[in-house]
């Protein structure tokens, strides 16, 4: 099986912009979670779908924000970029979200101009 | 407010030494714990979770909800465990694993 694909793998925008990430989770797993990493506060819980409905969020503010298709595909999406969230972004998948085992992608690392 | 902390930033030992990694939470009701370990360029993957009581490439960990401790242990490093080690809570929402609340991470070295 196919692990979890994250596009894109690095990309830098500038202050203001928006960008979008995208992830395709393992082939029959319906949920997708995703975490924001940094130095600083380590990895940190933004939302996870389940079948198309986000069913938990974090604690980040309203610029932050996802959706999930019905083949379980996964975006997310930051508007109004900031310094601060330059980060590595991290998908993760499970068949249904419901035992701790996550599997992960290789992140979508985002620089802030 | 749940919690994981990781008191040890790095960890260094010699190879066939004993290793402990530090992990303490803090969360109201019974929580659901785990070890997460990177590997050098791998992904981020799951090493155990407590309700298996299992041993995963000679590691375990035992939950001690009197100390609210949940410590990772091998009795005797190998060069192969060197890796950035998490320990993770389930988050608050009930029937649902797939917020994870992560400690800062331990890097381990093993030194041969």
């Amino acid at each position: 099986k196919a692990g979890v694909t994250q596009t894109p793998r690095y990309l830098i925008k500038t202050r203001g912009q928006q960008v979008t990430l995208s992830c395709s989770p393992i082939s029959g797993h319906r949920s997708v979670s995703w975490y924001q990493q940094t130095p600083g506060q380590g990895l940190q819980f933004l939302f996870e779908y389940f079948s198309e409905t986000q069913r938990n969020k974090g604690n980040f503010p309203g610029r932050f924000s996802g959706r999930q298709f019905s083949n379980s595909r996964s975006e997310m999406n930051v508007s109004t970029l900031e310094l601060g969230d330059s980060a590595l972004y991290l998908c993760a998948s499970s068949l249904t979200g419901t035992t701790g085992e996550l599997f992960f992608g290789e992140g979508s690392r985002l620089t802030v101009l | 407010a749940q919690r994981v902390t990781q008191p040890e930033k790095l960890l260094s030992v010699f190879k066939g030494a004993p290793v402990e990694l530090k992990c303490n939470y803090s969360y109201s009701g019974s929580p659901e714990l785990f070890w997460y370990v990177q590997y050098s360029r791998q992904r981020l993957q799951l090493l155990l979770r407590h309700i298996s009581r299992e041993s995963i490439k000679g590691f375990t960990a035992d939950l001690n909800k009197g100390e609210t401790s949940f410590h990772l242990k091998k009795p005797f490093a190998q060069e192969e465990d060197s890796a950035m080690y998490y320990c993770a809570l389930s988050g608050p929402y009930g029937g649902s694993q797939g917020n994870l609340i992560f400690g800062k991470g331990t890097k381990l070295s093993v030194k041969p």
